[in-house]
């Protein structure tokens, strides 16, 4: 079975911190994906990846990085968290070579900032 | 650019009732279209897909049919248990510069009582 899994399930964090959500995937998948979900909206693509050291934009990226220096890895940054960053946040991976196709997600991490 | 529309819940019902979460989507081109289901607590995790027109989607008595005339892909179970009770999430998945990223509608919380 595919396995991603997310570093804490739930974080609080203080207004301006700098946040680092972490996600591992065991399948050697070349696309992972973080997503923010939010009521009403349903989830919405922040950044993702095809390949180590690479990334890419997704809708809403404002206010977030990336790194993804290993292949399972891809973590999510947060340089100055805020309050309207309060949310879920989904990681994905997928093996797809062209980012087609299933996706793969972990449990999520519910991040309040305070 | 591309987008997924899909009821809005909460949908409440009956154990043993007949279900339908409708779906219809805005794209250039013919997209894969996906049912993903998130259990409280959890991540997403994919119902069915069908890749092309006329394509029937089938898991755990879940089903979907991709009608390119009508732009829809709506599920339907014929008796739901209790244990469906979630939210379901339609997306579409589509080429476009080279690469491919899953589009979400905004999710239907389904509701069953005993």
């Amino acid at each position: 079975d595919v396995k991603v899994t997310q570093s804490s399930r739930y974080l609080v964090k203080r207004t301006g911190e700098k946040v680092f959500l972490e996600c591992v995937q065991d399948m050697d998948h070349e696309n992972m994906f973080w997503y923010r979900q939010d009521p009403g909206l349903g989830l919405r693509l922040i950044y993702f990846s095809y390949d180590v050291k690479m990334k890419e934009k997704g809708d809403i990226p404002e206010g977030y990085s990336v790194s993804r220096e290993k292949k399972e890895r891809f973590s999510l940054i947060l340089e100055s968290a805020s309050t309207n960053q309060t949310s879920m946040y989904l990681c994905a991976s997928s093996t797809h070579p062209m980012g087609l196709g299933e996706q793969y997600f972990g449990p999520g991490t519910r991040l309040t900032v305070t | 650019g591309d987008s997924v529309t899909q009821m809005e819940g909460p949908v409440t019902l009956s154990e043993e009732a007949f279900l339908t979460i409708n779906c219809t989507y805005t794209a250039t081109g013919y997209p894969s279209l996906f049912w993903y289901v998130q259990y409280p607590g959890e991540g997403l995790q994919l119902l069915l897909k069908a890749t092309k027109a006329d394509d029937k989607g089938s898991n755990k008595g879940f089903e979907a049919t991709y009608r390119k005339e009508t732009t829809s892909f709506h599920l339907e179970k014929g008796s739901v248990q209790v244990s469906d009770s979630a939210v379901y999430f339609c997306a579409l998945s589509f080429m476009n510069s080279g690469y491919s990223t899953l589009t979400f509608g905004k999710g239907t919380m389904l509701l069953v009582s005993p």
